[in-house]
């Protein structure tokens, strides 16, 4: 069973940096093909995509956000991290890990499961 | 960056009727696209994967079509528990990209 849970501070002060976990079970970041992404969402807004780490530590980014982001994994302990730098309101939003399997044929990968997500507010 | 246009924003629909959500992509995705399902307080369920592929567990009134720039989703015979909010999501290229969202009301 694929389970996947997000924790982080649940409010922070502008400027500050904000440090998110993504604590999941039933797969392993060691797995050839297997991600994990990060996804935020503004109360009653649309979906952005942050970031994404794969098994062999390849990472890539949202550009919009620019050099404010680092991920990273602990695969030892089942664990994926955000880190957003400098935040300011507009970083008030709800926060998502998700799971991306490899569907090999065709080669493509996609979000299956996702965490219940940890609000996160800026304010000073 | 790709840009997913979702439309309708929103519709209203009786119970038993069939309705579409398409997403227009400004370029071409080769159906590297997905369907979530999303309802107050929750977070996004996945539908559909690869534009037309069920996920395991969704019901068979979710079906996705498509190809090139142009997807949709659509739900047969509505059930009260359809009521949500439903994104597409483009996986071709980085940055991934959300459609705005469609809120389903039931009426």
């Amino acid at each position: 069973q694929v389970t996947l849970k997000e924790s982080g501070p649940g409010i922070l002060q502008p400027s500050q940096t904000l440090s998110l976990t993504c604590t999941f079970s039933g797969f392993s970041l060691s797995t050839y093909g297997m991600g994990v992404g990060w996804i935020r969402q503004p109360s009653g807004k649309g979906l952005e995509w942050l970031a994404n780490i794969w098994w062999d530590d390849d990472k890539y980014y949202n550009p919009s956000l620019k050099n404010r982001l680092t991920i990273s994994k602990d695969t030892s302990n089942n664990q994926a991290f955000l880190k957003i730098t400098n935040v300011d309101t507009a970083d008030t939003a709800t926060y998502y890990c998700a799971r991306i399997p490899l569907l090999p044929v065709p080669l493509y990968w996609y979000f299956d499961f996702w965490g219940p997500g940890t609000m996160v507010t800026v304010s000073s | 960056d790709i840009q997913m246009t979702q439309s309708p924003a929103s519709l209203s629909a009786s119970l038993g009727e069939t309705v579409s959500i398409e997403c227009l992509a400004s370029e071409d995705i080769y159906n590297n696209l997905a369907w979530y399902q999303q309802k107050p307080g929750k977070s996004p369920q996945l539908l559909i994967y690869y534009a037309s592929s069920l996920q395991d567990g969704v019901p068979s009134r979710f079906s996705g079509s498509g190809s090139g720039t142009q997807y949709s989703l659509k739900i047969n015979s509505l059930e009260s528990e359809d009521a949500a909010t439903y994104f597409c999501l483009q996986d071709s290229e980085y940055p991934w990209t959300f459609g705005g969202g469609t809120k389903l009301e039931l009426k």
